[in-house]
């Protein structure tokens, strides 16, 4: 089955700059990549996904990479606000089978 | 409307008690899920309904039992539940398998067991 490995797992930034979580993935059938956000008490919550015939995707401050090649993909935030505080979810699917398989989660924090 | 509603928010059960969860989702999506989410754990699939058929079981103990009455509702049943059952209880819903399989999350449920 499906394994995803996220780093870091937490991540600590400044108010204004970057902040960058990667995940791997094993199965080399998995096409869809999504990233949730879960703020504490809260559902995940969709943020941004992409597809494995695409290798970037962009939504205002946010970023998705995709490396099918090397199986890796990231999530960029920029001019980060302290309203990113939460925990960040990478996940991989493979269309038709059903089955989200999560990374393990980063607590990123923005620090005023 | 990206709306997945689940009742209720919290629940508290004893041991020997039956207890229901309810989600309910009006997108005319056709596949439904539940989670179970452990604090700092990233969300573990426990079943899926596709097309109103459970399609996944992930070896779930039978103390767990999931129903799909029409594709608008899923519902988790509770029986003789263990303490480390506590958790949140995630429903979520897509269009259905191979289909823009983006899922959508309900709130949850946080049950504690005593």
């Amino acid at each position: 089955g499906e394994n995803v490995e996220q780093h870091p797992s937490t991540l600590s930034v400044q108010e204004g700059d970057s902040a960058v979580i990667k995940c791997t993935y094993s199965d080399s059938a998995s096409n869809y990549f999504p990233w949730y956000k879960q703020e504490l008490g809260k559902r995940p919550q969709l943020i941004i996904d992409i597809r494995s015939n695409v290798g970037e995707k962009k939504d205002q401050r946010i970023a998705v990479t995709l490396n099918k090649t090397a199986k890796h993909f990231s999530l960029h935030i920029t001019e980060t606000q302290p309203e990113d505080s939460a925990v960040y979810f990478c996940a991989a699917m493979n269309f038709g089978n059903e089955k989200l398989t999560f990374g393990t989660g980063t607590r990123l924090t923005i620090i005023p | 409307d990206t709306e997945v509603t689940q009742t209720p928010k919290h629940l508290v059960m004893g041991m020997t008690n039956k207890k229901s969860l309810k989600c309910e989702q009006h997108m005319g999506h056709r596949a439904m899920y539940w989670y179970k989410q452990k604090a700092k754990k990233p969300p573990e699939l426990m079943f899926v309904y596709s097309y109103e058929k459970l399609s996944i079981n992930e070896s779930v103990p039978s103390r767990f039992s999931p129903e799909c009455p029409n594709s608008s509702l899923l519902n988790l049943h509770l029986h003789a539940l263990q303490p480390e059952d506590s958790a949140l209880y995630l429903c979520a819903s897509s269009q259905g398998p191979g289909l823009l399989d983006t899922q959508y999350f309900g709130p949850g449920t946080r049950l504690t067991v005593l």
